[in-house]
């Protein structure tokens, strides 16, 4: 079975600063791999995701993420984070060609963004 | 932009009552999931439903849980008997046939009390 982990739990930075979240999958083939983000009181939304070709994948508000399979990894970036990004992220794999199709979910990073 | 709906966005229950969960997915598709939440933990999967039937389900997912499509548009969770460790967000998600992706709902926050 697939596993996600997330390292950061919880990151502050100031406005205007990068970001990148750490996410690492543990499973042997082929997996898609998705960011959500769950700004508070409301319902996950997919922030970007990756099933083949381009490894660098860019997706709404100016996310982007990198998938290196060598390491397993897909880590979320954003060049200069702005308040409004508060909210909790999540990084998510499933199985392509799965019946089921569900996703594995990472246990997060709350990200505070200072003004 | 279709969205999936949830109903009630937050329920109170008695320990060993029976709760239902309902949902609205996206119209046309066709895969339809229950996660939860426990507060301050990861997003788990309960179960997923496709073509009128449970297709996978997690150790979670118990004889206390079941799943409906009652008709062509709500999707049920049902516990029977709510413990006090079934206080949870449950959120429904849905996709369709073409890409894996899964939409999400705004979550029913269950207190069992």
């Amino acid at each position: 079975a697939q596993s996600v982990s997330q390292h950061n739990h919880h990151v502050i930075l100031s406005e205007a600063a990068s970001l990148e979240l750490g996410c690492n999958y543990s499973y042997g083939g082929t997996v898609n791999l998705f960011w959500y983000v769950q700004y508070p009181g409301q319902h996950l939304q997919l922030l970007l995701k990756y099933f083949s070709g381009d490894p660098l994948v860019k997706g709404i508000k100016g996310f982007e993420a990198e998938f290196i399979k060598s390491k397993f990894s897909f880590n979320l970036r954003k060049p200069s984070v702005q308040w409004s990004d508060t909210a909790e992220y999540f990084c998510a794999v499933n199985v392509p060609w799965s019946s089921a199709r569900q996703l594995t979910f990472g246990s997060g990073t709350q990200l505070t963004v200072l003004p | 932009e279709p969205e999936v709906t949830q109903t009630p966005s937050h329920q109170v229950t008695q320990m060993g009552q029976e709760v239902i969960l309902r949902c609205v997915p996206i119209s046309n598709h066709l895969y339809f999931y229950w996660y939860r939440q426990i507060l301050g933990q990861k997003v788990e999967f309960l179960v997923s439903f496709y073509n009128n039937e449970i297709s996978e389900k997690s150790e979670i997912f118990d004889d206390q849980f079941s799943v409906e499509r009652p008709d062509g548009s709500n999707f049920t969770l049902k516990i029977r008997s709510t413990k006090l460790e079934d206080s949870a967000m449950y959120f429904c998600a849905s996709s369709d046939g073409t890409f894996p992706e899964a939409f999400f709902g705004q979550g029913t926050r269950l207190t069992v009390v």
